[in-house]
Order: C-alpha cells, then sequence, then structure tokens
C-alpha cells in the first residue's frame, strides 16, 4: 500500500515560470489537502478538496496559486509566475471519508527553488 | 485565529527522557497531534489524542494535555539518537468537513551520545 506520492521531489524554476507540483493520493483516499512549508518554519495550510471540487481554498495566495483535483489522475498545485519567496517546501496530504478517524497522511513533499 | 507555539531546541543526552512542550490557543481544538519531521523527508504521525484525554501512551511516547491550560506535551522515553528530529505540534478544530490542521514551528531535537 503506498503512501502519499509527490513529484518532482525538487523542482527549480527561474523567475516568471510555471510550477506544477503533483500529489497522488494513498489508495482509498478522496481528500486531499495541500501545505506550504517556508524555511525554518511550520506548515501552513492552503488548500482541500476531494475528486472535482474545492472545499476549502482560504489558505490560497489570492492571485498566481490555483489547485485542482480531478475525476482522474493526481492533484495538481499550480504555481504561476514564480517569485522567489514561493520557494518553499510543498507537502500534500490524503485522508480517507470523514468518518472521525482523523488521521492524514503526508507526502514527502516538493522542495520549489526559484532561482 | 488559532495559534500554535512551541520552543524551538531542545537537546538531550542519549538514554534520557525528552520533553517538548506545545502551547494552543484555539479552545473549540478537538484533536492535538504530534509530527515528526526528519532531514529532508516529509511529515510522520507519531501520536494524537482527542480533546476529552488527559494522557495518552505509546510504547515509548506519552503525549499529556491540560486542556484548562491549553498546554500539550510530549515525552519520549529513552531517547535514541534515531530520534534527532524536527517535532511539530498541531491542532485541528474540524469545523465543517475541512481538517486542516495547524502547525507549530517545530522543535528541533538534538541527541547527545
Amino acid at each position: 500500500n503506498a503512501g502519499v506520492m509527490q513529484n518532482p521531489r525538487h523542482l527549480v524554476r527561474r523567475r516568471g515560470q510555471e510550477a506544477r507540483l503533483r500529489c497522488s493520493p494513498m489508495k482509498g483516499h478522496s481528500h486531499v489537502y495541500w501545505y506550504r512549508q517556508l524555511p525554518e518554519e511550520g506548515l501552513k495550510f492552503m488548500v482541500y478538496l476531494q475528486k472535482e471540487n474545492i472545499i476549502d481554498e482560504s489558505g490560497m495566495p489570492k492571485e498566481r496559486f490555483s489547485a485542482e483535483f480531478p475525476k482522474e489522475g493526481p492533484s495538481i498545485l499550480r504555481i504561476q509566475q514564480v517569485v522567489r519567496g514561493d520557494s518553499a517546501a510543498y507537502f500534500c496530504a490524503s485522508s480517507p471519508p470523514i468518518t472521525g478517524n482523523t488521521e492524514a497522511f503526508f507526502g514527502q513533499g516538493t522542495r520549489l527553488t526559484v532561482v | 485565529g488559532e495559534d500554535v507555539e512551541q520552543s524551538l531546541f531542545l537537546s538531550v543526552r542519549e538514554g534520557d527522557s525528552s520533553v517538548i512542550n506545545c502551547t494552543y490557543t484555539d479552545s473549540s481544538s478537538t484533536y492535538l497531534y504530534w509530527y515528526k519531521q526528519e532531514p529532508g523527508a516529509g511529515l510522520q504521525l507519531l501520536t494524537y489524542i482527542f480533546s476529552n484525554m488527559d494522557m495518552k501512551q505509546d510504547q515509548r511516547l506519552t503525549v499529556l494535555l491540560n486542556k484548562k491550560d491549553k498546554h500539550l506535551s510530549l515525552r519520549i522515553a529513552d531517547t535514541q539518537t534515531g530520534d534527532s528530529a524536527i517535532y511539530f505540534c498541531a491542532e485541528s478544530s474540524y469545523s465543517g468537513s475541512a481538517r486542516q490542521l495547524t502547525f507549530g514551528s517545530g522543535t528541533q531535537l538534538t541527541v547527545l551520545p
């Protein structure tokens, strides 16, 4: 039973380029969460998605950032026109449908470096 | 808004007990978690406690929750060098259908031989 898979593990982009980060949730998990970890800080919630639905995007920057979780395929976090301040580790977590067990499993993260 | 605070660093000698502390502000917190992050890796869930519990023990790990003071601690007995990592405290108030976690900044635990 593979865990949450994120790719790529490391991504380098020049300022102004687009970054696309992928997350495949654990088997049977229909809920996906994206978090951002700036250097020497804790993780900050960005967005919560279910298949084909954005449930809560209260942590997403208003511009340049978007997320999707299509019916088929992985969840994608897209950052357009990246800037140096976007350099961070981006973590995806997944969980099964909410039943009372609240455990969310995290992937190993994508480390984005903007040069 | 919610806030979770932790001390940044802790050093202990191998074999001693480690106690990592955390305070939170959200009185509606339902679950409180401890995650471990090793260098270059993702987060590993160590344990969690429901807000109506005072204590939870799991092998070398003991979690204590003082809901009145909004204080959470993680005790690691017989600390080993492999326990060196960053430990994050997190809380979830589980409002509506969104289960987002609020994390502290992490405590860097260094285990000295």
